[in-house]
Formats: C-alpha cells, sequence, structure tokens
C-alpha cells in the first residue's frame, strides 16, 4: 500500500464549478500537507501548505486536512480554464527525513 | 528572491551514452536539494536528496547517481543511459530545517533512444 493515495482522473468540471481534490494517506507522523499544481511539461508549483488539522484559504484555494482520518483536500472554487493542470498532494514530519511524500498527482480540466 | 535553474531543458541521448544534468539555486544558503523523475503521467519518484556537500542520500537504488560538489549545485549522472532513464527530471530545494515549503525547478526532459 501506498503512502498518499490520490485519484489520478482525470476529473473534468465546467467553467464555475467548485472543484474537489482529495487524498488518503496513512503515516500518522505526517504534519506538514502541501499541495502543488503542476502545469503541462513544467516543474510543480507550491500552490499552499498547512500544518497539523484545520483549513487555510487563499484566495480561490481553501486547503482542508482531517489527521483524525488521514484525509486531505483542495477546494476550487469558481474554477477557470486557467487551472487546468495536475494536482499533486504532498506531506512530511516533523523530524527525521528531509523528504516530501507525494501523491501521484489527480489531472484536472477546466470545461470553458 | 530565491531562483532554481536547470540545464540542459530537453536532452536526447543513445542508449549507453553518459549523463549530466546540473541544478542549481541561487538567493540561499546550505539548502537541502533533491532529484526526482517523473515517467510520463506518473507522480514524483524521489532519486537523492542532500543535506550538504558531498551528503548524497540515495532513495532507489539504480543506474543513476548525483554529487553536491558545491553548496547550490546538484548534479546528476550516469555512466550508461538504459532505455528506462528516460523521464522528466526535477530538481528542489526546501530551507534547512524547514519540512513544508520545497520548490522545484523547471525541470529538463530526458529521452533516451
Amino acid at each position: 500500500q501506498k503512502e498518499v493515495e490520490q485519484d489520478p482522473g482525470p476529473l473534468s468540471v465546467p467553467e464555475g464549478a467548485i472543484v474537489s481534490l482529495n487524498c488518503t494517506y496513512s503515516n500518522s507522523a505526517f504534519q506538514y500537507f502541501m499541495w502543488y499544481r503542476q502545469y503541462s511539461r513544467k516543474g510543480p508549483e507550491l500552490l499552499m501548505y498547512t500544518y497539523s488539522s484545520g483549513n487555510k484559504e487563499d484566495g480561490r484555494f481553501t486547503a482542508q486536512v482531517d489527521k483524525s482520518s488521514k484525509y486531505i483536500s483542495l477546494f476550487i472554487r469558481d474554477s477557470q480554464p486557467s487551472d487546468s493542470a495536475t494536482y499533486l498532494c504532498a506531506m512530511s514530519r516533523v523530524t527525521g527525513r528531509r523528504a516530501l511524500t507525494f501523491g501521484s498527482g489527480t489531472r484536472l480540466q477546466v470545461q470553458p | 528572491s530565491q531562483t532554481i535553474h536547470q540545464w540542459p531543458a530537453t536532452l536526447v541521448q543513445p542508449v549507453g551514452s553518459p549523463l549530466s544534468l546540473e541544478c542549481t539555486v541561487e538567493g540561499t544558503s546550505n539548502p537541502n536539494l533533491y532529484w526526482y523523475r517523473q515517467a510520463a503521467g506518473r507522480g514524483l519518484q524521489l532519486l537523492f536528496y542532500s543535506v550538504g556537500i558531498g551528503q548524497i542520500s540515495s532513495e532507489v537504488p539504480q543506474n543513476l547517481s548525483a554529487s553536491r560538489p558545491q553548496d547550490r549545485q546538484f548534479i546528476l549522472s550516469s555512466k550508461k543511459l538504459l532505455l528506462s532513464d528516460s523521464g522528466f527530471y526535477l530538481c528542489a530545494w526546501m530551507e534547512a530545517g524547514r519540512q513544508e515549503t520545497q520548490y522545484f525547478g523547471p525541470g529538463t526532459r530526458l529521452l533516451v533512444l
């Protein structure tokens, strides 16, 4: 079983829809949770990160962490065609291995 | 501000040839550095990471090696490329002591024929 599971999609939505992207994980030691956006043939771009449980909002994006369920989400409101990309979740421990563990990414297509 | 560079951007190499990919970071000191490979439509596979000059941790035994000759320089190498080495290679950096903000370079697309 992978440490981080993410549905690969593709997820296709109409412009203006609310998008929900999710990851589940198995390692309870993870404390930092990140979301990256990757456009085709480009490097991943850090969108936002959260520490431990709770919500964090940045413009149209909201990240949510439920540590009791080992489940994290990224919500995109008023989705735009420019949001079409692959979204990768990532997580890490507070101490120990100085590296992130990534999900395999969900491909999102926002139809105009 | 910090900037991360990778080159070359694309590379086409024959099987059995050597490889050298370079990554440099500007605007920070003593960063943690990482090499990832991403196969088409797949997630990121961590290959190597380094917490300091000459300190390399290998995540997956394979045909590749990494070196960190200078504080902000990270090199990925191979003596003889295999077809399976084709992919998108990404370098990333993270501030030492941090665990939540890793930044990626633009990547190198390698095709081994």
